[in-house]
């Protein structure tokens, strides 16, 4: 079946701009996570939902970001007034539930200039 | 902050030869988990190991989960120019979330 997709693929943003960014999770995977990715590092977490519920947005750097799912499936994470340091590859992962092993999207990828 | 250690950081060998990479914790994880990354993709999972002491093969990589389930290792036997890669280990954490090494940059030239 399908796997995880995000869109877009690629983002260049002015600093200031808002940006969206989006995750459709594989079907049927209730869990559903953000990680970013700076060059040269592996992935940080960012935030977590179950279902359409965030239970865990601990790793979120600032108030500038901000995820939601409101139906379950697909999610969104904004970034308010874009920073050069929030350029980084955005990782979107789902998993069922109980299950550690999570499936990763392609990433997209924000360069702010 | 990787709270997972890496290393080598990177590594560059021949075809054929053989690598191990290491991946080192202070704390103690319910299961580790090792992923392969490719430039512009996503990390793709190639094992989960669950018990201390644990030994997985998949075909020519050996996965070692260490007795008191804070370090792991991944042994290569004959790398072939497919293995090229990131290699990532990652702890799984409450809900699920993975705590993430910084990878080791894997090169095998041909």
């Amino acid at each position: 079946g399908a796997g995880v997709s995000q869109s877009p693929r690629y983002k260049v943003a002015k600093r200031g701009q808002d940006v969206a960014l989006r995750c459709d999770p594989i079907s049927g995977h209730v869990s559903l996570f953000w990680y970013q990715q700076a060059l040269g590092q592996g992935p940080e977490f960012l935030t977590y939902f179950q279902n359409e519920a965030q239970l865990d947005k601990s790793g979120l750097p600032s108030d500038r970001f901000f995820a939601e799912r409101p139906e379950g499936s697909v999610s969104t994470l904004k970034i308010q007034r874009t920073q050069q340091e929030d350029s980084a590859v955005y990782l979107c992962a789902s998993s069922l539930p109980g299950v550690y092993e999570q499936y990763f999207g392609p990433g997209t990828r924000l360069t702010v200039t | 902050t990787q709270l997972l250690e890496q290393s080598p950081q990177f590594l560059s060998i021949q075809e054929g030869e053989n690598l191990t990479v290491y991946c080192n914790s202070s704390s103690v994880f319910s299961s580790l988990q090792w992923y392969r990354q490719e430039p512009g993709e996503g990390p793709v999972l190639l094992v989960t190991v669950v018990t201390g002491g644990e030994v997985k093969k998949l075909k020519r990589l050996t996965f070692q989960f260490g007795d008191a389930r804070k370090d792991s290792s991944l042994h290569i036997t004959a790398a072939q120019p497919g293995d090229t890669g990131l290699y990532l280990c990652a702890g799984a954490g409450g809900w699920g979330k993975l705590q993430f090494g910084a990878g080791t940059q894997v090169v095998v030239t041909p």
